[in-house]
């Protein structure tokens, strides 16, 4: 089975930290997503990957910074957190380039910022 | 702007079959549909996808309408277990994957 382990369950920062959150996929994807999960707005799109060194805008990327090093390690960045970041956040892996492939979810992480 | 549409939430019986519908309008023709549920505390997971033809599996089964307009995810027989919250999705041309708001499925025993 594919594994997406996310480094938090629960976050708790400060505004204007800089928060990392750490996603590690075990399936050899060349695909990694960033989304934030919000009541009433779904899964919205941050970041993606579609390869190591390589990184796109999604849908919402004001904020947020990525960094892919490694395959299996797709990092997400709040240079200065803000409390209207407070939210879920899911890690998601795939097979490249392909629309017939699912993504795989991490359990995510629940980043509150105070 | 390419979107899905779900009800907010349904309810069914233990044990009793569940259709839950949607609408992808802006779909075009080679964009796969996929379904995912979301159980609390937990990431979403892979239940289906299709192109054209209905599709089943151990999870469920997947009606496509002939305009690809729309589509309802079937659970066969509902449990308890099956309490989630079940998004709607379609893979557009550049394989990101456009999610709807998702329906809250609510089984009564």
């Amino acid at each position: 089975d594919v594994k997406v382990t996310q480094s938090s369950r629960y976050l708790v920062k400060r505004t204007g930290e800089k928060v990392f959150l750490e996603c590690v996929q075990d399936m050899d994807h060349e695909n990694m997503f960033w989304y934030r999960q919000d009541p009433g707005l779904g899964l919205r799109l941050i970041y993606f990957s579609y390869d190591v060194k390589m990184k796109e805008k999604g849908d919402i990327p004001e904020g947020y910074s990525v960094s892919r090093e490694k395959k299996e390690r797709f990092s997400l960045i709040l240079e200065s957190a803000s409390t209207n970041q407070t939210s879920m956040y899911l890690c998601a892996s795939s097979f490249p380039r392909r629309d017939d492939q699912p993504q795989h979810f991490g359990d995510g992480t629940r980043l509150s910022i105070l | 702007d390419a979107k899905t549409t779900q009800p907010n939430s349904m309810e069914s019986n233990e044990e009793e079959p569940v259709h839950l519908p949607c609408n992808h309008s802006t779909i075009s023709g080679t964009d796969y549909i996929h379904w995912y549920r979301q159980l609390p505390s937990q990431g979403p997971e892979y239940v289906i996808h299709g192109l054209t033809s209905n599709v089943n599996n151990r999870m469920a089964s997947l009606a496509i309408a002939e305009d690809r307009k729309s589509s309802t995810l079937i659970l066969h027989r509902a449990t308890l277990r099956d309490a989630a919250v079940y998004y709607c999705s379609f893979m557009d041309s550049n394989y990101q994957l456009i999610w709807g708001a998702g329906t809250k499925l609510i089984i009564k025993p």
